[in-house]
């Protein structure tokens, strides 16, 4: 069983649609988060839920919006899509918000491409 | 705050060559350390970490990283590089408050033959 899983792993949209991730971990942690990759490999916080609870806002752009249902889940929504969006986007989950362990366990990403 | 520094944008070794991946911190306090591996098209693995304690830490795959606080370095290394080793490395450093880590913008491995 994979242990964080995202989908689509592809995503290709244009200009100003709506689209969301999904991100689900059965690994029983209490931290989940978004990161975006960019085409340099640079890798950036988005977001972080503990517990349900968002914990982390790493200023991004209000047209982001995160949704938790519950510990397992972690969603991101994208509204108004913009050419700078396209990104590989990560979830990763951690037990009690990296204090125990700090082991960081991530999806394979969602290739998102803004045309 | 906190920062790492991975000064190499991308390094080649031949196989069965040495590796040493360069990383630096900025941290006032005792810093938690990581070192992950992403392969192509995949998310990121862990393979190792340091917390406290002995300055040598072995992680997966063979590699091993050495913490010494004097040089705000926290090095990647591994005695003998396969070709399967190619990848991106990233070094990492935990926050503060323990729910952020922050990566640095990571090393391309080449290996050649």
């Amino acid at each position: 069983d994979t242990a964080v899983s995202q989908t689509p792993k592809y995503l290709v949209t244009q200009m100003g649609n709506d689209k969301s991730i999904k991100c689900e971990q059965n690994l029983g942690h209490d931290t989940m988060y978004w990161y975006k990759q960019d085409s340099k490999k640079f890798l950036k916080i988005m977001f972080s839920y503990n517990n349900k609870e968002l914990i982390i806002n790493e200023t991004v752009p209000n047209r982001f919006s995160p949704k938790s249902p519950d510990k397992a889940h972690l969603n991101l929504h994208i509204n108004s899509l913009e050419l700078g969006d396209s990104a590989v986007y990560f979830c990763a989950s951690c037990p009690v918000g990296g204090q125990v362990t700090g082991e960081l366990f991530f999806g394979e990403g969602s290739r998102l491409t803004v045309l | 705050a906190q920062s790492v520094t991975q000064p190499d944008i991308h390094i080649t070794v031949s196989e069965g060559a040495s590796l040493e991946l360069r990383c630096n911190y900025s941290y006032g306090a005792t810093p938690y350390l990581f070192w992950y591996v992403q392969s192509p098209g995949q998310g990121l693995q862990l393979l190792l970490k340091y917390f406290s304690g002995d300055t040598l830490v072995q992680g997966i795959k063979g590699f091993e990283a050495e913490f010494k606080r004097s040089q705000s370095s926290f090095n990647l290394r591994k005695p003998s590089v396969h070709w399967s080793d190619a990848a991106e490395y990233f070094c990492a450093i935990l926050n503060t408050g323990g729910f952020k880590t922050i990566f640095g913008a990571g090393t391309r491995l080449f290996v050649k033959a």
